[in-house]
């Protein structure tokens, strides 16, 4: 079957341009992440969904950033009038179950190269 | 705050050579912890989790509470095993899974 996929792969956006990045996870997972990658760095948590409700904010760095999965399943990442910091690779990852226990593998997609100009 | 330290960006062996990644990590709780390999042009991927207590493509990782610890380790390293590894830690009860910054293996032939 497939596994998480994201679109695009690569944005290229001008300062203050908005931009919308989506994640399909696998389906029937019910936990939906995202996460920021910043070049030499590894991933840093953006925000966490179980079925379509967004339970975790908390890593989001500005209220710039939007995320909603309004189905339980596909997910945009929304950024608002984008600046220079933050381009980076966006991940997301779904899980079967949970945060916790055996169901807790994430599976990652292959990632958003955002490059704000 | 819980953090994870990856103390080695860049670490290089020859083929045959035991090879250990270290990871450190500050947390008041009980984690969950694992490593994520990342192999070229191929996204990040679980490769073992302390729970679990497995050995995956002859690794094994040994949780070390006392020096908060969670080392990956291989007896015998393969030219395969280039990638970039990252180490991650799950505070109990949470969902912001942190992640360490990398370290890149490279197993010279």
């Amino acid at each position: 079957g497939a596994g998480v996929s994201q679109s695009p792969r690569y944005k290229v956006a001008k300062r203050g341009q908005d931009v919308a990045l989506r994640c399909d996870p696998i389906s029937g997972h019910v936990s939906l992440f995202w996460y920021q990658q910043a070049l030499g760095q590894g991933p840093e948590f953006l925000t966490y969904f179980q079925n379509e409700a967004q339970l975790d904010k908390s890593g989001l760095p500005s209220d710039r950033f939007f995320a909603e999965r309004p189905e339980g399943s596909v997910s945009t990442l929304k950024i608002q009038r984008t600046q220079q910091e933050d381009s980076a690779v966006y991940l997301c990852a779904s899980s079967l179950g949970g945060t916790s226990g055996f169901y807790n593998e994430q599976f990652f997609g292959p990632g958003t190269r955002l490059t704000v100009l | 705050a819980q953090r994870v330290t990856q103390p080695e960006k860049l670490l290089s062996v020859f083929k045959g050579a035991p090879v250990e990644l270290k990871c450190n990590y500050s947390y008041s709780g009980s984690p969950e912890l694992f490593w994520y390999v990342q192999y070229s042009r191929q996204r990040l991927q679980l490769l073992l989790r302390h729970i679990s207590r497995e050995s995956i493509k002859g690794f094994t990782a040994d949780l070390n509470k006392g020096e908060t610890s969670f080392h990956l380790k291989k007896p015998f390293a393969q030219e395969e095993d280039s990638a970039m590894y990252y180490c991650a830690l799950l505070p109990s009860g949470h969902n912001d899974m942190r992640f360490g910054a990398g370290t890149r293996l490279t197993v010279k032939p």
